[in-house]
Parts: C-alpha cells; sequence; structure tokens
C-alpha cells in the first residue's frame, strides 16, 4: 500500500497568515492527489484534485502544488472558515490512502 | 437539489452483521462511481470501498476483503454496504459519496452513519 506522510499534525496560525501543509507518498504517484477540507461533526469537501486543480466555487486563496512523491496545499490568507482539518488523499492505486490529517486552529 | 443519505448504522455485536444503505436524490446514482469512506472517532479518513456505474468492478480496503461487499440498485437510487464479521476495528462513522475524487463536478458526501461494534 502506498503510505502517505501528512505534515504537520496540527498547527496554529492567524487570521490572515500563509499556511503550507504538506503530504509525501512513499512512492511515486503522478499527480493523483487530492485535498480535502473537513469542520467538525461534517463530512469532507473537496478542494483540490490532479495536485493542483481546484474543485469549483473554492476560494482562490487555496492552491496545490507538486508531483511524484511531495505535495503541498497553501492557504495565501488563513481566513476565518478556513480553520478545520485537511486531509491528502492518493488515487493513483488501490487502495486509496489518506494521510493522518493536519488540524489548523486558531492562534 | 442533489442529496446522498445514509441509514442503516447501529450498535452490533463482534461477529455481527449490517446492512448501510445509501439514498441518492436529486440527481441518477447510476451515472457514477461510488464510494464509502470511514472515519473512526477521532481518527483520519478511511477509504473503504470504490463500485463501478454496473457493478462489473468493485474495489475494498484490504482489512475489511472478504467481509464487507458493496452493491448498488441504480433503478431504486440506492448504493448498499453489506458488513459481515464485524470487528471493534470497524467503528467508524460511514460516508457514501460519489464525485469526490477525479470528477470536475462538485463532489458529493452523506452526512454519515454510526456503526459501532462492541459487546
Amino acid at each position: 500500500d502506498i503510505q502517505m506522510t501528512q505534515s504537520p499534525s496540527s498547527l496554529s496560525a492567524s487570521v490572515g497568515d500563509r499556511v503550507i501543509i504538506t503530504c509525501r507518498a512513499s512512492q511515486g504517484i503522478r499527480n493523483d492527489l487530492g485535498w480535502y477540507q473537513q469542520k467538525p461533526g461534517k463530512a469532507p469537501k473537496r478542494l483540490i484534485y490532479a495536485t493542483s486543480t481546484l474543485q469549483s466555487g473554492v476560494p482562490s486563496r487555496f492552491s496545490g502544488s507538486g508531483s511524484g512523491t511531495e505535495f503541498t496545499l497553501t492557504i495565501s490568507s488563513l481566513q476565518p472558515e478556513d480553520f478545520a482539518t485537511y486531509h491528502c488523499l492518493q488515487y493513483n492505486t488501490y487502495p486509496y490512502t489518506f494521510g493522518q490529517g493536519t488540524k489548523v486552529e486558531i492562534k | 437539489e442533489v442529496h446522498l443519505v445514509e441509514s442503516g448504522g447501529d450498535l452490533v455485536q463482534p461477529g455481527g452483521s449490517l446492512r448501510l444503505s445509501c439514498a441518492a436524490s436529486g440527481f441518477n446514482l447510476g451515472t457514477y462511481w461510488m464510494s464509502w469512506v470511514r472515519q473512526a472517532p477521532g481518527k483520519g479518513l478511511e477509504w473503504v470501498a470504490n463500485i463501478n456505474q454496473d457493478e462489473s468492478e468493485t474495489y475494498y480496503l484490504d482489512s475489511v476483503k472478504g467481509r464487507f461487499t458493496a452493491s448498488r440498485d441504480n433503478a431504486k437510487n440506492f448504493l448498499y454496504l453489506q458488513m459481515n464479521s464485524l470487528r471493534a476495528g470497524d467503528t467508524a462513522i460511514y460516508y457514501c459519496a460519489c464525485r469526490w475524487v477525479t470528477s470536475p463536478a462538485t463532489d458529493l458526501w452523506g452526512q454519515g452513519t454510526l456503526v459501532t461494534v462492541s459487546s
């Protein structure tokens, strides 16, 4: 199975901060990576697929980059509604595997 | 408006069985690959199963192979997950989802249904 190592597991940030979350795959996954946002008690919501394609309706302050084994999610200017947990997902190979999640908290 | 609504979650003893349902409304579920994704209490997300439109292809998490079976009734607009030989480690909220991986369309998730495996 492909292991997805996500870091950090949590971070504290202020509104307006730039936030970067990283996912590393245990083997190459081309660009078959997505990012999901989840708020407490709610289902996940997709932000990005194919590494860098923004889901329709997702604010442009979210961006994704990377290829192969290293991927990043960047929030250029953190907003109050962005405090949530973020998950990466590889879908290159079955079984699909998620990272452990990154909880973004208010500083 | 489009919706997915799961049901069937319950408290079940180890070794027991449960069938989860996922009802689609506002769209034709038969158009899409469908998935089950779970989340143990306080833990991360875990993909469980994928099923294609005509049930000719199914894929499962290794730990549920041989115990869980995904199926669908496109005429009724329903997705199912038959869960047998349940273990404590299967305790989780189970979500059904579609358009959530590679589709350019907006992803669609249910609200989740809680399965608790405990004696």
